[in-house]
């Protein structure tokens, strides 16, 4: 089935450094890929997302490009902050039924920026 | 609006015992799913419901994990009985269509239920 693969962590960087967390994916067809992020107590909340190749997300700051060529969507931000502390997961879709999809996540990875 | 609610927000019980998850959905949101993630590793799909009806639920681990969406609203994820390996937070995401692919159907997640056998 299609997976992800992104860096181990944790990561730490002081705040205005430049973030880079890979992912690389494995998938039949043209998933789409998403990143997630959990701050410390919550939910996982959509990051930001892009639905097929040369496609660019962006949000708060954060942007990942879809390459197929590399078949990566790694996460960047050029100067973080205290408050990006948090889990951020690589995710893409997957078909799992006749009419269904669902998520496949990789394991995650812990960014703490200090001040 | 309210977002996807789940119940209890920690659960620490012991090998053998029985516990139930409750997720309540975003209002309307006919497709609901069930992810857990055990320490250190993937969060990983368990199941998909469709209004009451299981769409998929080729992630549940063995048949002690049992799920419910009496009525289509809200879902439980009972676990009987409790083994040490089922420790992890599990979480709960609504949907207002289906597939996460899909444009304009992001799935929304709950805060998660961290779940602790001892």
């Amino acid at each position: 089935g299609n997976s992800v693969t992104q860096m181990e962590g944790p990561v730490t960087l002081s705040e205005e450094a430049f973030l880079t967390i890979n992912c690389t994916y494995t998938a039949t067809g043209y998933p789409s890929l998403f990143w997630y992020v959990q701050y410390p107590g919550e939910g996982l909340q959509l990051l930001l997302k892009a639905t097929k190749a040369d496609d660019k997300g962006s949000n708060k700051g954060f942007e990942a490009t879809y390459r197929k060529e590399t078949t990566s969507f790694h996460l960047e931000k050029g100067s973080v902050q205290v408050s990006d502390s948090a889990v951020y997961f690589c995710a893409l879709s997957d078909h799992i039924s006749n009419s269904g999809y669902a998520l496949n996540f990789g394991k995650g990875t812990s960014l703490l920026v200090t001040p | 609006e309210a977002g996807v609610t789940q119940f209890p927000s920690h659960s620490v019980i012991e090998k053998g015992q029985t516990v139930t998850l409750r997720c309540d959905p975003i209002s309307g949101h006919d497709n609901l799913y069930w992810y857990r993630r055990v320490m250190g590793k993937e969060i990983k799909f368990l199941l998909h419901f469709v209004k009451e009806s299981k769409q998929d639920e080729s992630g549940m681990p063995n048949n002690r994990f049992l799920a419910e969406r009496t009525g289509g609203t809200y879902s439980t994820l009972k676990v009987q009985p409790a083994e040490l390996e089922d420790s992890g937070v599990y979480f709960c995401a609504s949907s207002h269509k289906e597939g996460p692919g899909q444009n304009n159907s992001p799935l929304h997640f709950g805060n998660g239920t961290r779940l602790t056998v001892t």
